[in-house]
């Protein structure tokens, strides 16, 4: 069975600084697609990053960077210089490519101090 | 904007009414989610529909009804639904293909229930 797990309730991070958001998954079948969403309090949830389980590089996206270690199982996002607007919840999700099912876990609330 | 609409964005019910949630989207996708996240809990999976047809339904309640008359619309039936069916419910489009992909998620309807 698919799991994923976010370790940190909450974040805080101070404006301009990089932050990065823990994720750990499970899963036997070696196909599969990692995500990170941001849910701002409007409740809009916002694709950020995918990284596929057969990348080779790390996946980047503007501010966004994935730090994939497929070995350990992770894939912790990582925010370079935090801005004000990027206080949100963050969900990180699994699908594995031959089922519908599209895990996510528990999320992390960012708070960016100024 | 995703392009992926909920409507109604707010609805308050009482448990012997009958309501419909409304999902659009124009992306050109060809599979369509309903999830439902209550608070303090990670985003459950509802119901799944690829081609129009449903692949996926994860033990939800009979209350809950889905329908999709095309590739285009989802609704989500609502009848004799309970107070602990209060949550936000949130509509997603994906267009299936081999590899990467992700979800484009709508605003979501926050549905309370008296």
């Amino acid at each position: 069975a698919q799991k994923i797990t976010q370790t940190q309730p909450g974040m805080f991070v101070q404006e301009k600084e990089a932050v990065t958001l823990d994720c750990t998954y499970d899963t036997s079948d070696p196909s599969y697609g990692l995500f990170w969403y941001k849910q701002p309090s409007s409740g809009e949830m916002i694709f950020l990053i995918y990284q596929g389980s057969y990348d080779q590089q790390n996946a980047t996206e503007g501010r966004y960077s994935l730090n994939f270690q497929k070995a350990r199982k992770s894939a912790n996002l990582v925010i370079s210089a935090s801005q004000l607007g990027d206080s949100a919840m963050y969900f990180c999700a699994m699908r594995v490519y031959n089922n519908n099912d599209m895990r996510f876990g528990a999320g992390t609330r960012l708070t960016v101090k100024p | 904007e995703t392009g992926v609409t909920q409507t109604p964005r707010h609805l308050v019910m009482g448990m012997t009414n009958k309501k419909s949630l409304k999902c659009e989207q124009h992306l050109g996708h060809n599979a369509m989610y309903w999830y439902k996240q209550s608070a303090k809990k990670p985003l459950e999976l509802m119901f799944v529909y690829s081609l129009e047809e449903r692949v996926e339904n994860n033990s939800v309640p009979s209350r809950f009804s889905p329908e999709c008359p095309n590739s285009s619309h989802l609704f989500l039936h609502l009848h004799t639904l309970q107070p602990e069916d209060s949550a936000l419910y949130l509509c997603a489009s994906t267009k299936e293909r081999a590899g990467g992909y992700e979800q484009y998620f709508g605003p979501g309807t926050r549905l309370t229930v008296t």
